[in-house]
């Protein structure tokens, strides 16, 4: 069935390190991908979305690139901030019918200065 | 409103009381989603509505658990009965019905059943 798998947290990384969070879906065809951010104390955000194989969301930093062949998304950011400390969620826009979203359980990551 | 506006939010009750728990969506959006975020389960879809129709109740987990939506807009969230496996931070969500239009999330509803 449909369901995503992303890194599992938590992960600590010193502020302006490299940040990769992986992700990877099963679904049926080709979804739209999403990363979605909950800051301490908020509500989710989108962070950035892909619609088709080979796009490259990208926002704050952020990018993540649709891999077909792979089907993954990974989220990459070249220098952490402390203020990107956070939970991340991958998730995935089922076809046809309600287009719900499914997500992957979050991976939280703190930097540190 | 700018956004998706979720009330209460926070809610403390019984178990065996019932709650009702509210959503106002971004004005214009007719898709409406309800979401559950818990520790043990991440986040669960529940139910989805295009318009006042909701044509996928998939994921409500029983049927002590019901929603509506009226005039296109507002969505009332109502749970009969509470028990503590439903303490959880209830998110709604609202999109434009257009494939791949993402969901705008509101703060939520923490509900905590004693």
């Amino acid at each position: 069935g449909d369901s995503v798998t992303q890194m599992e947290g938590p992960v600590t990384l010193s502020e302006e390190a490299f940040l990769t969070i992986n992700c990877t879906y099963t679904a049926t065809g080709y979804p739209s991908l999403f990363w979605y951010v909950q800051y301490p104390g908020e509500g989710l955000q989108l962070l950035l979305k892909a619609t088709k194989a080979d796009d490259k969301g990208s926002n704050k930093g952020f990018e993540a690139t649709y891999r077909k062949e792979t089907t993954s998304f990974h989220l990459e950011k070249g220098s952490v901030q402390v203020s990107d400390s956070a939970v991340y969620f991958c998730a995935f826009l089922t076809q046809g019918g309600s287009e719900k979203l499914v997500f992957g359980k979050g991976t939280k990551l703190t930097v540190n200065p | 409103g700018a956004g998706v506006s979720q009330s209460p939010s926070n809610k403390v009750t019984e178990k065996g009381k019932d709650v009702e728990l509210r959503c106002d969506p971004i004005s214009g959006h007719t898709a409406l989603y309800w979401y559950r975020q818990s520790l043990g389960q991440g986040l669960e879809f529940l139910i989805y509505f295009q318009g006042n129709s909701a044509p996928d109740k998939s994921g409500l987990p029983s049927d002590r658990f019901s929603a509506e939506r009226t005039g296109g807009s507002v969505s009332t969230l109502t749970i009969q009965r509470t028990q503590q496996e439903d303490s959880a931070v209830y998110l709604c969500a609202s999109s434009f019905y257009s494939s791949n239009q993402p969901q705008h999330f509101g703060d939520g509803t923490r509900l905590s059943i004693l």
